[in-house]
């Protein structure tokens, strides 16, 4: 069974650094066509893709954000780490990881954790 | 980025109905478009995948199509379990971008 659970801090202050965990089971992040990203949503707001690492360790980022993320994985432990740097109350959101599946052409965010919810308040 | 437009923003159906909503693309994905479901503190939930095909274990009264900009998600039988937000995602080219979503509830 498929699962990704994300952890970290519930409440990060402004300028702080934010780390976040995926801890992946039921799948492994080297198998050909597999992928990890990481998605936000703010309160209210659209879903926003934020970086994603492959099977390969290829990694992706925003370009928005590129200068404030660091993506990462461990295999050893079935993880994805991202950083943030530089946090604001702006960035107060939901944030999600997901395992995304390419095959044939397609592409499938097809499991997802449930969500952390951050928030950026002194 | 390319922008995902999602219509309407909420839809207010009755149990039984046909329900339709539409996602357009600001430039050709071809079918590079996925639809999910997503329900308050749950993990969102794949129901679509490259425009019209049905995830596996997913009922068969959701049903999508389109191709280019212009795309559909159609229920054919609103189930009372049905309730949830709703949102397409393009994976064209990355970023990957998403519709704000089509909250549906029952009348």
């Amino acid at each position: 069974q498929v699962t990704l659970r994300e952890s970290g801090p519930a409440l990060v202050k402004p300028t702080q650094t934010l780390t976040l965990t995926c801890t992946l089971s039921g799948f492994s992040l080297t198998t050909d066509g597999m992928s990890v990203n990481w998605i936000r949503q703010p309160p209210g707001k659209a879903l926003e893709w934020l970086a994603g690492i492959e099977w390969d360790d290829t990694k992706h980022y925003s370009m928005s954000l590129k200068t404030r993320l660091t993506i990462s994985r461990d295999t050893s432990k079935n993880r994805v780490d991202l950083i943030m740097t530089n946090m604001d109350p702006v960035d107060t959101a939901t944030y999600f990881c997901t395992r995304e599946h390419r095959d044939n052409g397609w592409s499938k965010l097809d499991y997802w954790g449930q969500g952390i919810l951050v928030t950026v308040s002194s | 980025d390319i922008q995902m437009t999602q219509s309407p923003s909420s839809l207010s159906a009755s149990i039984g109905d046909r329900v339709t909503l539409t996602c357009q693309a600001s430039r050709d994905i071809t079918t590079y478009l996925n639809w999910y479901q997503h329900k308050p503190g749950k993990a969102p939930k794949l129901l679509i995948y490259d425009a019209s095909n049905l995830e596996i274990g997913v009922p068969s009264r959701f049903s999508g199509s389109g191709s280019g900009t212009d795309f559909t998600f159609t229920i054919t039988s609103l189930q009372p379990e049905d309730i949830a937000t709703y949102f397409c995602q393009q994976y064209e080219i990355l970023p990957y971008t998403f519709g704000q979503g089509t909250k549906l509830e029952i009348k």
